[in-house]
């Protein structure tokens, strides 16, 4: 079993916002990273760190964390954002990488 | 650009050993940690393992008896190998770049391969 929690699926409307959460005990001491997978494609890398943004990411994308729990925003969700998004951080340990179980994004 | 591309057998016998190689492009090997990640078919994201380009590595406990990552730097790759394969591991493999920063705290993977399908099956 996954050390990161993630909600399996979550919707939004169109141009509407929308919180993606991620929880475990390894985030009270590092921060989550966020990666969008869309089907048959390999996972992008959209928020890592505090708050970073890749080149080419939208800043509709944000990140944010308290305690054990890291979110990712997205504001004005788009058609284009649908996809499963996965969290992932070092592990407790620091030795080692885990994943979030992925959340299913569904724009409406 | 860096790129990743993963090459290998798309069929592998249950309890034979799977074999992948990711070839680097566009950049070095060097000075970087590189991993293997898989994702069974409709299912999340597990991590393998990672190597430094130096040849110092580090599996995932559940995996790290049946695993070996290995890296030739003369050629700008790293590989993996698992071992005594069940259906289980029929996922699609990644091999991804990781980008360390320690004083600043960031860990993360920047780019990864395109992926590639390993079946198990006689």
């Amino acid at each position: 079993s996954s050390e990161l929690t993630q909600d399996p699926a979550v919707s939004v409307a169109l141009g509407q916002t929308v919180r993606i959460t991620c929880q475990g005990d390894s985030l009270k001491n590092y921060y989550a990273t966020w990666y969008q997978q869309k089907p048959g494609q390999a996972p992008v890398l959209v928020i890592y760190g505090k708050n970073n943004r890749p080149s080419g990411i939208p800043d509709r994308f944000s990140g944010s964390s308290s305690g054990n729990t890291a979110s990712l925003t997205i504001t004005g969700a788009q058609a284009e954002d649908e996809a499963d998004y996965y969290c992932n951080s070092r592990d407790s340990s620091g030795n080692h990488w885990v994943f979030g179980g992925g959340t299913k994004l569904t724009v409406l | 650009q860096v790129q990743l591309q993963e090459s290998g057998p798309g069929l592998v016998k249950p309890s034979e050993t799977l074999s992948l190689t990711c070839t680097v492009s566009g950049g070095s090997i060097s000075s970087y940690y590189w991993s293997w990640i898989r994702q069974p078919p409709g299912k999340g994201l597990e991590w393998i393992g990672y190597i430094y380009y130096s040849g110092s590595t580090n599996y995932n406990p559940s995996l790290k008896s049946r695993v070996t990552i290995s890296v030739d730097t003369s050629k700008n790759q790293f590989s993996l190998k698992l071992s005594s394969v069940t259906a289980a591991d029929t996922a699609v493999y990644y091999c991804a770049r990781e980008r360390r920063d320690d004083i600043r705290g960031l860990y993360y993977f920047d780019f990864w391969g395109q992926g590639t399908l390993v079946t198990v099956s006689s």
